[in-house]
């Protein structure tokens, strides 16, 4: 089993709609999670980091189920700008900040 | 949030050359950056960590000889890509941190260095 695994995608959403994404990891020690938006041939731009109590910043939110072991990312409204692919990362276990990454969801939304 | 910058963007080189790529926090101070690679349609892959004033650890199966890392300051820490060879073409990307609430860490990326080996 992969420590980071995500759904490769793509999710193809027409705009307005709303898409949720999940990630699982296999520590269950984990203590840090994100979200990070890449856009084609760009670096991971940090998205939000997720907490227990959850995160949310305008239309996206973030959510921590650590009985199962996943973090979630809920985008609501969707816009044409917002296609890209989403990589969630966790912390490693040797390091409280080194980070594992999945390999990304792809998110294209049309008109 | 902080920003990094990397330098140079793309770089093209002949087999056998050396490439350096420059990783600079501007807006504060990082004694720990980390550089990746990324392979297309692949995930980011952690090569080494590069820490301020001592030497880099390397993630198991990156060789240290061909990928030199220099931390000489606060903000600024060097990839060298030695001997490169075609295979060695990829997206270079580093990263740095900055503490957030509690014991926790963001992780800000530079705008990555497109390296292509001929």
């Amino acid at each position: 089993r992969k420590e980071v695994e995500q759904d490769p995608g793509p999710f193809n959403v027409p705009e307005g709609a709303t898409v949720a994404f999940n990630c699982t990891y296999s520590n269950s020690a984990s203590q840090s999670f994100f979200w990070y938006r890449q856009d084609c041939r760009k670096e991971p731009k940090l998205l939000m980091s997720v907490y227990s109590s959850g995160n949310e910043d305008g239309r996206f939110t973030a959510q921590l189920n650590r009985a199962s072991q996943y973090i979630s990312l809920l985008i609501r409204d969707s816009k044409l700008s917002d296609s890209a692919t989403y990589l969630c990362a966790v912390n490693r276990m040797d390091s409280s900040y080194k980070l594992i990454f999945g390999s990304g969801t792809r998110l294209l939304v049309r008109p | 949030g902080a920003v990094v910058s990397q330098h140079p963007s793309w770089v093209i080189c002949k087999s056998g050359t050396s490439v350096k790529i420059e990783c600079r926090s501007l807006d504060f101070q990082a004694t720990t950056m980390f550089w990746y690679r990324q392979f297309p349609k692949q995930s980011l892959m952690l090569m080494a960590t590069s820490n301020e004033g001592s030497k880099a650890t390397y993630e198991q199966g990156v060789e240290k000889d061909k990928f030199l890392i220099n931390h000489a300051s606060l903000t600024l820490s060097t990839l060298t890509v030695t001997s490169a060879h075609p295979e060695d073409s990829s997206f270079y990307i580093c990263s740095a941190i900055v503490p957030r609430r509690g014991l926790s860490y963001e992780q800000y990326f530079g705008p990555g260095t497109r390296l292509t080996v001929t």
